[in-house]
């Protein structure tokens, strides 16, 4: 099956200051890649999303990248904010089941 | 905005102990799923569901475990013998027909004593 591995797991950057997160996954066939953001006592909630047949996706200060030749993906956040700390999931999905990273906890520092 | 909700927030049982957790999907979606997240750990698939049938099961989906969508608005995940190990976060998500998106809600917190 499917494995998503994520780094890393924790992340600390100064206000403003952008922040990356990695994830790599094993199964070629996985042609949907959504990433959720969790905040303290919440579910999951959908940032941003990139499908196969596309290598880049922007919405505001949020962009995730795709390689799909290396099986990574990455999500950028630019001009970090504290209400942007939170944990972060990769996923990984074909044939809509949905396969999870590990998380990482994104702390901005005002 | 729609959202999905479930209940209860918080769900303390003995071990060997049957719960129902219990979610409500957003309205005009099909496709429904469950996921358990063991605390510091990832969020694991459980089951999917559509029209009245497990789509998709894991391997941690066992006997124990069994899914229904007892009326036109719920969609309940059993628990048939707790385990210790059945300690998690379990979370419901729905899905609208053609898209990829899946909602989640807040979360049942099960904690087996």
């Amino acid at each position: 099956g499917e494995n998503v591995e994520q780094h890393p797991s924790t992340l600390s950057v100064q206000e403003g200051d952008s922040a990356v997160i990695k994830c790599t996954y094993s199964d070629s066939a996985s042609n949907y890649f959504p990433w959720y953001k969790q905040e303290l006592g919440k579910g999951p909630q959908l940032i941003i999303d990139i499908r196969s047949n596309v290598g880049e996706k922007k919405d505001q200060r949020i962009a995730v990248t795709l390689n799909k030749t290396a099986k990574h993906f990455s999500l950028h956040i630019t001009e970090t904010q504290p209400e942007d700390s939170a944990v972060y999931f990769c996923a990984a999905s074909s044939d809509n089941q949905f396969y999870f990273g590990t998380g990482t906890s994104l702390t901005v520092i005002p | 905005e729609p959202e999905v909700t479930q209940t209860p927030s918080h769900q303390v049982t003995q071990m060997g102990q049957e719960v129902i957790l219990r979610c409500v999907p957003i309205s005009n979606h099909l496709y429904f799923y469950w996921y358990r997240q063991i605390l510091g750990q990832k969020v694991e698939f459980l089951v999917s569901f559509y029209n009245n049938e497990i789509s998709e099961k894991s391997e941690i989906f066992d006997d124990q475990f069994s899914v229904e969508r007892p009326d036109g608005s719920n969609f309940t995940l059993k628990i048939r013998s707790t385990k210790l190990e059945d300690s998690a976060m379990y979370f419901c998500a729905s899905r609208l027909a053609g898209t990829e998106t899946q909602y989640f809600g807040p979360g049942t917190r099960l904690l087996v004593l």
